[in-house]
């Protein structure tokens, strides 16, 4: 078992949409959660971080955290072509922030 | 905003060659991190160091090896490079009692 697992997608979604992806981990430890965007040759960038129980939202992105479950998820609501890229999950194991683990990632398409 | 700068986006080597990867970033971050990032895989942590001159094992080091002379700068090496070092490589720095890692623009390095 992965210890971050995502689902690798493509995810296709129409223009204006919701897009939901989703995360699961397997250190119970982890405390702190993150999600990266990718573009195509590019470097990952930080686009949410949580750390708590629930949602946290930010302009159109929203993270979702059940530490019970081991479940992250993020919610991009009106979905644009600008959105399409690889998402990364990541996760600091057993709460270290030298050992971050990452997901392989999901590949979003989003079509006019 | 911090920057993480690495050195070449794209390098050719061939089998057997010394390679040197640079990284250097702007934000006086102790923490620096090589990954390297494979279809399918993810990122995974090569090495990282926490402090001028020190440095830790990642998930796969070997076929690497890691020098930290002075704090803004990380290097990756590959003393004897074989293809199935082939990847993409990312640099990333943290700050001390931060836990968000920032990336370079990634080199892609061919072994041929």
């Amino acid at each position: 078992q992965k210890e971050v697992e995502q689902n690798s997608g493509p995810l296709s979604v129409p223009e204006g949409a919701i897009a939901s992806l989703n995360c699961t981990y397997s250190d119970r430890g982890s405390q702190s959660f993150f999600w990266y965007r990718q573009y195509s040759g590019k470097s990952p960038e930080l686009i949410m971080f949580i750390y708590s129980n629930g949602d946290k939202e930010d302009g159109r992105f929203t993270a979702q955290l059940n530490k019970a479950s081991q479940y992250v998820s993020l919610l991009i609501r009106d979905s644009q072509p600008s959105d399409s890229a690889t998402y990364l999950c990541a996760v600091n194991r057993n709460d270290n922030n030298n050992d971050m683990r990452f997901g392989a990632g999901t590949r979003l398409t989003v079509k006019p | 905003d911090v920057k993480v700068t690495q050195s070449s986006r794209y390098l050719v080597k061939r089998t057997g060659e010394k390679v040197f990867l640079e990284c250097v970033q702007d934000m006086d971050h102790e923490n620096m991190f090589w990954y390297r990032q494979d279809p399918g895989l993810g990122l995974r942590l090569i090495y990282f160091s926490y402090d001028v001159k020190m440095k830790e094992k990642g998930d796969i080091p070997e076929g690497y090896s890691v020098s930290r002379e002075k704090k803004e700068r990380f290097s990756l090496i590959l003393e004897s490079a074989s293809t199935n070092q082939t990847s993409m490589y990312l640099c990333a720095s943290r700050g001390q009692g931060q836990n968000i890692q920032y990336f370079g623009a990634g080199t892609r390095l061919s072994v041929l």
